[in-house]
């Protein structure tokens, strides 16, 4: 069974530093996919990034990255130049072949002033 | 906007009652999700629709039954409601099944069974 698991319940960080978000999973599978997703006190789940497992670059969006340990079946969320609107539930999913998407316990970011 | 809307968005029932939830799309994607939040516990899985009046269950389902006449509509019924199925409730849909098809959510409904 895929499972995913993110170790840290909360996290804070200074506006304009830098934070790294853990994430890993496990799984026999060779092609899935990973995905960090946002969620504001508004509730909506707002997709922040994606990997495609087979790629073994790394995905960047503006601010957000991430780095992909394939083999150690790691997927950590990088954000640069923290703001305070990135203040929210950020969770891990991953998605593989004739199965749903399953989710990470999730890791409450707060970005101080 | 995705073109998922989920109702009611806050919703207060008593232990005991029928509550449905609703979610509508207007993608024509085949394939509609139910989730719930918990705290410490993510998202997970309680049923999913493939096609219409083709469902089945997830990782949550005990409690739960839901419905799909319509491809737009999926319902999602808790029989008799009890506190331990206070949580947010998302819907999902995705074009098809597989890695490369990401999901789009509704924007959730909070359910509190008092």
């Amino acid at each position: 069974a895929q499972t995913v698991t993110q170790s840290q319940p909360e996290m804070s960080v200074q506006e304009a530093e830098t934070v790294t978000l853990s994430c890993t999973y496990d799984t026999s599978e060779n092609n899935y996919y990973l995905f960090w997703y946002k969620q504001p006190p508004s509730r909506q789940m707002i997709l922040v990034i994606r990997q495609e497992a087979y790629k073994q670059q790394n995905a960047t969006e503006n601010r957000f990255s991430v780095n992909f340990q394939k083999a150690a079946k790691s997927f950590s969320l990088k954000i640069s130049d923290s703001q305070l609107g990135d203040t929210a539930m950020y969770f891990c999913a991953f998605i593989s072949n004739n199965n749903d998407m399953r989710f990470g316990a999730g890791t409450r970011l707060t970005v101080k002033p | 906007d995705a073109g998922i809307t989920q109702s009611p968005r806050h919703k207060v029932t008593e232990t005991g009652t029928p509550v449905t939830l609703r979610c509508h799309q207007t993608e024509n994607h085949r394939y509609m999700y139910w989730y719930r939040q918990d705290p410490g516990h993510g998202l997970r899985l309680i049923h999913y629709s493939y096609g219409v009046k083709d469902t089945d269950k997830g990782e949550v389902s005990d409690g739960y039954s839901v419905s799909r006449s319509k491809t737009e509509d999926f319902l999602l019924t808790l029989e008799s409601a009890t506190s331990s199925q206070t949580s947010v409730y998302f819907c999902a849909i995705s074009e098809s099944q597989g890695p490369n098809y990401g999901y789009t959510f509704g924007s959730g409904t909070r359910l509190t069974v008092v």
